[in-house]
């Protein structure tokens, strides 16, 4: 059976530092991957996709970039966070071409900038 | 781009209650999805149903695409089933679009 786990799980940071939050998916090769931001008490925010290996759709200009090194890998990053970039970050997955492009999350991190 | 309105906002129920949550959108699309969001943040999907109905216990799914809107029905509610409700919908297969969301409360 297919995992996705993300990490760190809650992350405080300083206005002005650095992020790299990972994701990676179990058990299935060649998944879609997603990024997607929700602001609290909100729906969700599609951030970036990505339908393969250095293959990366931006859906929102932002301070924040992505970037898929491996198959089953998926990176959020920023050089420098801003107040606005508080939020819940979450990763998902979807099987490849061909099949029902249902969407699993994974649990989820948890960003406060200060 | 597409716009997806769920209502109501909020809905609270004592447990064994009904419910039908609503999900409208605004244009032809080939991918819906329901998904419950639990407490403490976990997303989990539901229905993938663009059309048709589907099952599953004591949650069905009917989407009616051609008036462009879906309903979620919640059977015999527990507390296990409070949490936000969000419909979400896209004109491809790979990118949705996520309504606000209803938040369910359930009460013993």
């Amino acid at each position: 059976s297919q995992t996705i786990h993300q990490w760190p799980a809650t992350l405080v940071q300083p206005v002005g530092s650095p992020l790299s939050l990972e994701c990676t998916v179990e058990g299935t090769s060649n998944p879609n991957l997603y990024w997607y931001r929700q602001a609290a008490g909100r729906g969700l925010q599609l951030l970036f996709y990505s339908v393969g290996i250095g293959q990366i759709s931006s859906e929102v200009p932002q301070n924040l970039s992505a970037s898929r090194p491996q198959d089953r890998q998926f990176i959020l990053s920023s050089k420098k966070l801003l107040l606005s970039d508080s939020g819940f970050y979450l990763c998902a997955w979807s099987f490849g071409v061909l099949q029902a492009k249902t969407q699993y999350f994974g649990p989820g991190t948890r960003l406060l900038v200060l | 781009g597409i716009q997806v309105e769920q209502s109501p906002p909020d809905l609270i129920l004592q447990e064994g209650a009904n419910s039908t949550l609503r999900c409208n959108f605004s244009d032809s699309v080939n991918n819906l999805q329901w998904f419950h969001q639990n407490p403490w943040g976990q997303l989990i999907n539901l229905f993938y149903i663009p059309s048709g109905t589907k099952q599953n216990g004591r949650l069905s799914a009917t989407t009616v695409a051609t008036e462009r809107y879906s309903l979620l029905y919640i059977s015999s509610s527990q507390t296990t089933d409070s949490g936000v409700y969000f419909c979400a919908v896209g004109e491809d297969t790979d990118k949705l679009i996520f309504g606000t969301g209803t938040r369910l409360q359930v009460f013993p």
